[in-house]
């Protein structure tokens, strides 16, 4: 364990279902962070929180809904997905300011039906 | 816009052949550069933040250098343990104090008994 808790570890959904993820971590990070990771391709980076507040989104659809309702959860609701939204989704905490670098979940294996 | 490439895309090896592993990167201002470890089925695990050209960071068979275009991970004598993918990121001033690091693609590291 790395000190960030995700659950579920793997997800399997038709596109009208709707579902949450969840990410926990007791590090004492102010920053969470949600990236989605494809086959091939850089991590993407989704939203952002500091101290709570979102401060980056990035272009995401409306289908994700992120929810962090204090420092130490983040949440990440999905809605009528896509079969091209199937991916490792991850994610991550860190101090705000300090280059000590992201502290990151196992994931959750996203799988759109 | 910050821009980070890293080669090769994979890279095999025999047990104690060494090698070094690339990302080149163009950045406004940097910040920090970092190297994280990312086994099958886990999240990405930091290794190292470097700051500025010429600055050296070493753990175990792993030594990590900087210069102002491009960083090294070098890995001495590697074992079959140090099979993964290994991710280079760049985090500059262009991200007005948001501090949201563009991550490579990574390198696969197959090392073989």
């Amino acid at each position: 364990e790395t000190g960030v808790t995700q659950t579920p570890r793997h997800l399997v959904m038709g596109m009208t279902n709707k579902k949450s993820l969840k990410c926990e971590q007791h590090l004492g990070h102010n920053a969470m962070y949600w990236y989605k990771q494809s086959a091939k391709k850089p991590l993407e980076l989704m939203f952002v929180y500091n101290f709570k507040e979102q401060t980056e989104n990035n272009s995401v659809p409306s289908r994700f809904s992120p929810e962090c309702p204090n420092s130490s959860h983040l949440f990440l609701h999905l809605h009528t997905l896509q079969p091209e939204d199937s991916a490792l989704y991850l994610c991550a905490s860190s101090t705000p300011g300090v280059n000590y670098g992201y502290t990151f979940g196992s994931g959750t294996r996203l799988t759109v039906v | 816009e910050d821009q980070v490439t890293q080669s090769p895309e994979a890279l095999r090896l025999q047990e104690g052949e060494s090698s070094s592993l690339n990302c080149s990167y163009t950045v406004s201002g940097l910040r920090g550069l970092f190297w994280y470890r990312q086994d099958p089925g886990k999240g990405p695990e930091f290794l190292f933040t470097l700051y500025s050209a010429g600055e050296e960071k070493e753990k175990e068979r792993l030594k990590a250098t900087l210069t102002k275009k491009e960083s090294f991970l070098h890995i001495t004598a590697p074992k079959p343990e140090d099979s993964a993918t290994y991710l280079c990121a760049v985090q500059g001033g262009a991200s007005g104090g948001s501090y949201i690091p563009t991550f490579g693609r990574g390198t696969s590291l197959i090392v073989h008994p």
